[in-house]
């Protein structure tokens, strides 16, 4: 079936390291992929999207990449702060018409 | 800015109870949808809802129902609580005519059920 992983459930970094949160997704036919950001006792926020017509994408300190040809989508923060500590979600489009597909998360913590 | 507000932050209900989690959005938006946040399990989906008085599973409904009554809100109703429903619970809406586009997430209602 489908489904969208996370490659590492956890990853901890030194601030102002550039931290990279990767995700494996299954379906091929996906079209559209976000990256959502959790902090504590919140709901998830939107940080970046990308079209699979792009590989990269960049906003503000964040870059999403990606590779179709091994399905496989990455979250790049560059100068990681504190306020950055959260869990990652990517998600998906699933086949046409329906909702999207999360991934399971991944936990950054930033230590000073 | 797109704004998702849901009736409770925390709520806590006994064994049995009939439970309303109420969901406000305010941009307009087509679609709406509940999930459930459960440690190690990620974002599940309960139901969404493309249009007003329409409905549609997701993966785990059982338990549950929903109403959209007004485009604005959508609502998730327990029957008969029971325990291992106790969980966060997170509504959220996206624009357009497809439910894959870009959701917008409440702050979620951390349900405790005794």
């Amino acid at each position: 079936g489908e489904s969208v992983g996370l490659h590492l459930p956890t990853l901890s970094v030194q601030e102002g390291d550039n931290s990279i949160i990767n995700c494996a997704y299954s379906n091929s036919a996906s079209d559209y992929f976000i990256w959502y950001k959790q902090e504590s006792g919140k709901g998830p926020q939107f940080i970046i999207d990308i079209r699979s017509n792009m590989d990269k994408r960049q906003g503000q300190r964040v870059t999403v990449l990606l590779n179709k040809t091994v399905k496989h989508l990455s979250l790049q923060i560059a100068a990681t702060q504190p306020g950055d500590s959260a869990v990652y979600f990517c998600a998906e489009t699933g086949q046409a018409g329906t909702a999207l597909i999360f991934g399971k998360g991944t936990t950054l913590s930033v230590s000073s | 800015d797109v704004k998702v507000t849901q009736s409770s932050r925390y709520l806590v209900k006994r064994t049995g109870e009939k439970v309303f989690l109420e969901c406000v959005q305010d941009m307009d938006h087509e679609n709406m949808f509940w999930y459930r946040q459960d440690p190690g399990l990620g974002l599940r989906l309960i139901y969404f809802s493309y249009d007003v008085k329409m409905k549609e599973k997701g993966d785990i409904p059982e338990g549950y129902s929903v109403s959209r009554e007004k485009k604005e809100r959508f609502s998730l109703i327990l029957e008969s609580a029971s325990t291992n429903q106790t969980s966060m619970y997170l509504c959220a809406s996206s624009p357009g005519t497809r439910g894959t586009d870009t959701q917008y997430f409440g702050p979620g209602t951390r349900l405790t059920v005794l």
